[in-house]
């Protein structure tokens, strides 16, 4: 499995723009990159994932860097709500039917006012 | 409306006492998980099973066994429980990736054990 980095913390202004970096230099060719976050007492919850491209939905963007060895987790409008412990996750083995999450720490966003 | 539903949300049990965690999902999927967040907060997976069948087994204590009466459910069934079991549980869900579905997990509100 390829291994993530995340800075332990991060602070962000409400209505700022939130961005967490994660680093993978490992990553293997055909891998993923998804990000979770996990809200206090909440099950995880999934944000948004990638291959090479960025991509956007309605909760954040996702930035992937050409080589592929990190990418950023944009989160436009940072809002209280958003406060919570988010999950860089690259894909770990692939059974064919079921895919093996490997959660590290990851970064704990506090939104401030 | 709930997606992936776990009963029951607390458990406070005594240790050798034999408990089980229930979990269903309504999103269609074929593949459910167990995960186990222990007090350090690190999330770790346990069990998948597809369709009644076990996918992934990891180096989990034989006093843990997943139970998959239909596809839309897994339960987790301990027996004679440790202090260390204490943790909170979570079930996940997501679809075959054999029929094109994507990697994403969707998980339960938790269940939280602690075992006196």
């Amino acid at each position: 499995d390829a291994k993530t980095t995340q800075p332990p913390s991060m602070d962000c202004a409400e209505g700022r723009a939130a961005n967490l970096p994660c680093n993978h230099s490992t990553i293997s060719g055909n891998e993923y990159v998804y990000w979770y976050r996990q809200i206090h007492s909440q099950g995880p919850q999934y944000i948004i994932h990638g291959l090479k491209n960025n991509e956007t939905n309605e909760m954040a963007s996702l930035i992937i860097t050409e080589d592929r060895k990190s990418s950023t987790l944009i989160l436009p409008h940072a809002t209280l709500r958003d406060t919570a412990v988010y999950y860089c996750i690259v894909r770990g083995k692939n059974t064919g039917t079921a895919s093996k999450l490997t959660f590290g720490t990851g970064t704990r966003l506090q939104v401030t006012l | 409306d709930t997606a992936v539903s776990q009963t029951p949300k607390y458990l406070v049990t005594q240790m050798g006492n034999d408990k089980s965690i229930k979990c269903e999902q309504n999103l269609g999927h074929d593949t459910m998980y167990w995960y186990k967040q222990d007090s350090k907060k690190f999330l770790k997976i346990m069990f998948s099973y597809n369709n009644k069948e076990l996918i992934i087994n990891e180096t989990v204590p034989n006093r843990f066994s997943p139970k998959s009466p239909d596809k839309a459910h897994l339960n987790l069934h301990i027996n004679s429980l440790e202090l260390g079991d204490s943790a909170v549980y979570f079930c996940a869900s997501s679809q075959d990736l054999r029929s094109g579905g994507g990697e994403t997990q969707y998980f339960g509100p938790g269940t939280r054990l602690l075992v006196l």
